[in-house]
């Protein structure tokens, strides 16, 4: 089992309505979850963290986490042309930090 | 805001030759990290410090050391570069404590070995 996967894409979301991006890990020690954004060609940003069980919003972003069922997910209301890229899952704890590979995510105009 | 900056965008380099890439950030942050990113393999680690003069080898180490002589500075170095050490190469830093802090990323080079 791959240590944080996230379905690779293209996630295709039309304009306006909500992207929903998911994202597993496999250990249950892991204490930080953070949400990046990659555009093609730049470097990985911080998007969200979230430590505790539940949802943290921020803007048009929530971070969700569900501990027991160790996923992460990122909604993206009203979304944007410019919210195209892909989104990089990471998972830590103190002595690692594991990033997924991404999904990709396409915002249809 | 956070910035980290990296000393060059694009790199051009041959096999054989030794590459320093530097590092600086601007928050006064303990931990600075180097990654590689490769399409398909995702970011992997290859040396983080959490302070000045301390150095610990990540996920992929070999093939490269790293220097961090001031807190804000950390470079890495190809001691021979190889074709197989082109890739995206990424900055980062965090606060001090551990990995459970958010990182902030530099705009990254792209390395060319031939």
């Amino acid at each position: 089992q791959k240590e944080v996967e996230q379905n690779s894409g293209p996630l295709s979301v039309p304009e306006g309505a909500i992207a929903s991006l998911n994202c597993t890990y496999s250990d249950r020690g892991s204490q930080s979850f953070f949400w990046y954004r990659q555009y093609s060609g730049k470097s990985p940003e911080l998007i969200m963290f979230i430590y505790s069980n539940g949802d943290k919003e921020d803007g048009r972003f929530t971070a969700q986490l569900n501990k027991a069922s160790q996923y992460v997910s990122l909604l993206i209301r009203d979304s944007q042309p410019s919210d195209s890229a892909t989104y990089l899952c990471a998972v830590s704890r103190d002595d690692k930090i594991i990033f997924g590979k991404g999904t990709r995510l396409h915002i249809l105009p | 805001d956070v910035k980290v900056t990296q000393s060059s965008r694009y790199l051009v380099k041959r096999t054989g030759e030794k590459v320093f890439l530097e590092c600086v950030q601007d928050m006064d942050h303990e931990n600075m990290f180097w990654y590689r990113q490769d399409p398909g393999l995702g970011l992997r680690l290859i040396y983080f410090s959490y302070d000045v003069k301390m150095k610990e080898k990540g996920d992929i180490p070999e093939g490269y050391s790293v220097s961090r002589e001031k807190k804000e500075r950390f470079s890495l170095i190809l001691e021979s570069a190889s074709t197989n050490q082109t890739s995206m190469y990424l900055c980062a830093s965090s606060v001090s404590g551990s990995f459970s802090y958010e990182q902030y990323f530099g705009p990254g080079t792209r390395l060319t070995v031939t």
